[in-house]
């Protein structure tokens, strides 16, 4: 077990709602980084927070926003929730901006109805 | 360009058998190479890991063989046990590029006793 968590673990939501998943990154890690894994498909890139800016973002709207916290913990927020939004939602730490050496919680499971 | 693909999509072998799971990338910045296996209900974890001025890495049962000029590198299971038996990740990131980090679909490996 990796020393990432996240919570909640499962989060049932209605469309249009907005959502806040939350995650405690590694002791030692600067970098959290935050993934959507539809069902049967590879984890899709959001957006990544080191040292409390973003980093980077991958092909996400604006409503997919995040914020990162003195102690490196990091913080998803999704406004005007789509059913396409449900997912599992993967946050990894890392140390140093990059994704070497990255280490995945196990995900909060969101359920957009 | 910022895609990865991965084959199989599935992959069935004894116990004791070899799997090889393939990727290819297009884009020649991407400089690390990492596998993630994934069990369900659990976030990826990170399995190895290569950069492109090395053709083969070993850690323990498991090996990356990487062809830079075409641009493909694969995993190699030895000696693959039950417990192998899970969905594998292949993918790509630009050094010190926050965004610029993909993963393949996955393949699920099942190993039979």
């Amino acid at each position: 077990e990796t020393g990432v968590t996240q919570s909640p673990t499962h989060l049932i939501k209605t469309r249009g709602q907005q959502v806040t998943l939350r995650c405690s990154s590694q002791s030692g890690h600067n970098t959290v980084s935050w993934y959507q894994q539809a069902l049967g498909q590879g984890p899709q890139f959001i957006f990544q927070y080191y040292r409390e800016e973003e980093n980077g973002r991958g092909n996400f709207p604006p409503r997919f926003s995040g914020l990162q916290f003195p102690n490196y913990s990091s913080e998803l927020n999704v406004n005007a929730l789509e059913l396409d939004d449900s997912a599992l939602y993967l946050c990894a730490s890392s140390w140093g901006g990059v994704h070497r050496e990255e280490y995945f919680g196990p995900g909060t499971r969101l359920t957009v109805t | 360009q910022q895609q990865v693909k991965q084959s199989p999509q599935s992959l069935i072998v004894q116990k004791g058998g070899i799997p090889i799971i393939n990727c290819a990338y297009e884009n020649t910045a991407f400089d690390y190479f990492p596998w993630y296996q994934q069990f369900p209900g659990k976030g990826p974890a990170l399995l190895i890991a290569i950069r492109p001025d090395v053709s083969e890495k070993k850690e323990g049962r498991f090996t990356i063989s990487f062809n830079k000029s075409a641009k493909q590198f694969s995993l190699h299971i030895m000696d693959s046990q039950p417990g192998d038996s899970a969905t594998y990740f292949c993918a790509a990131e630009v050094d010190n590029y926050g965004q610029n980090f993909v993963f393949g679909p996955g393949t699920r490996l099942s190993v039979l006793p």
